[in-house]
């Protein structure tokens, strides 16, 4: 049981540029959702998604796209890469059997944009 | 909009010290506030709490919510080097699907 799963662990963008993070889970979990942390910032909710087809805003989700066409994974895009997206981000799912609110995290995407 | 503030953002103690952390919030819908712990790499569950009143334990650790005064403590008692992290409170509010995370204590543990 790998859990949640990002790759890649570490990306330079140069800006304008775009790319995929990906996230995978293997725990059969209905909810995925991304967040990016920025120093003294906490955790913030970029987007998430309840089960397959339907995903939703968070927070920051302004130059994010996500897609959830699996149970399994959870892709999130980078449109075109500025500066401001220099972040860690983190993957979680949870399970609506065990307690939604009890999400499990990958390991981070450190992403630096220049 | 939902928020969740943390004091103190940053402590230092020695080896055996008691710590108290602290979370305050405002949410439209309380659903449950969340603990967590972060060293360096991604945060992992410590308590979820839904009543007032009822504590948290696990191990040296315990945590409690006042969902009238909106806020809950962590406690950490006999404070170890391993304890040093940061500690994020998180609130699901509003939403079945989202949490509001605080900015985090980096609580920094002394021999």
């Amino acid at each position: 049981n790998a859990g949640v799963t990002q790759t890649p662990k570490f990306q330079v963008l140069k800006t304008g540029q775009s790319m995929t993070l990906q996230c995978a889970q293997d725990m059969n979990h209905e909810y995925m959702s991304w967040y990016r942390q920025d120093p003294g910032m906490g955790l913030r909710l970029i987007h998430y998604s309840v089960g397959a087809g339907i995903t939703d805003q968070g927070e920051v989700p302004n130059g994010y796209n996500v897609s959830r066409s699996t149970t399994e994974d959870f892709p999130l895009r980078l449109l075109s890469a500025a500066p401001s997206q220099t972040s860690v981000y983190f993957c979680a799912s949870s399970s609506a059997d065990r307690g939604l609110y009890e999400q499990y995290f990958g390991p981070g995407t450190r992403l630096t944009v220049t | 909009e939902d928020k969740v503030v943390q004091s103190p953002l940053s402590l230092v103690v020695h080896e055996g010290d008691t710590v108290t952390l602290n979370c305050s919030y405002e949410v439209t819908n309380f659903r449950s506030l969340l603990w967590y712990k972060q060293e360096k790499k991604a945060p992992t569950f410590l308590f979820m709490l839904t009543s007032s009143g009822i504590e948290k334990k696990s191990g040296r650790l315990s945590s409690i919510l006042d969902k009238k005064e909106l806020f809950s403590i962590l406690n950490i008692t006999a404070t170890q080097t391993g304890d040093s992290a940061v500690y994020l409170c998180a609130n699901s509010g509003g939403s079945n699907y989202k949490l509001t995370f605080g900015k985090g204590t980096l609580l920094t543990v002394n021999p």
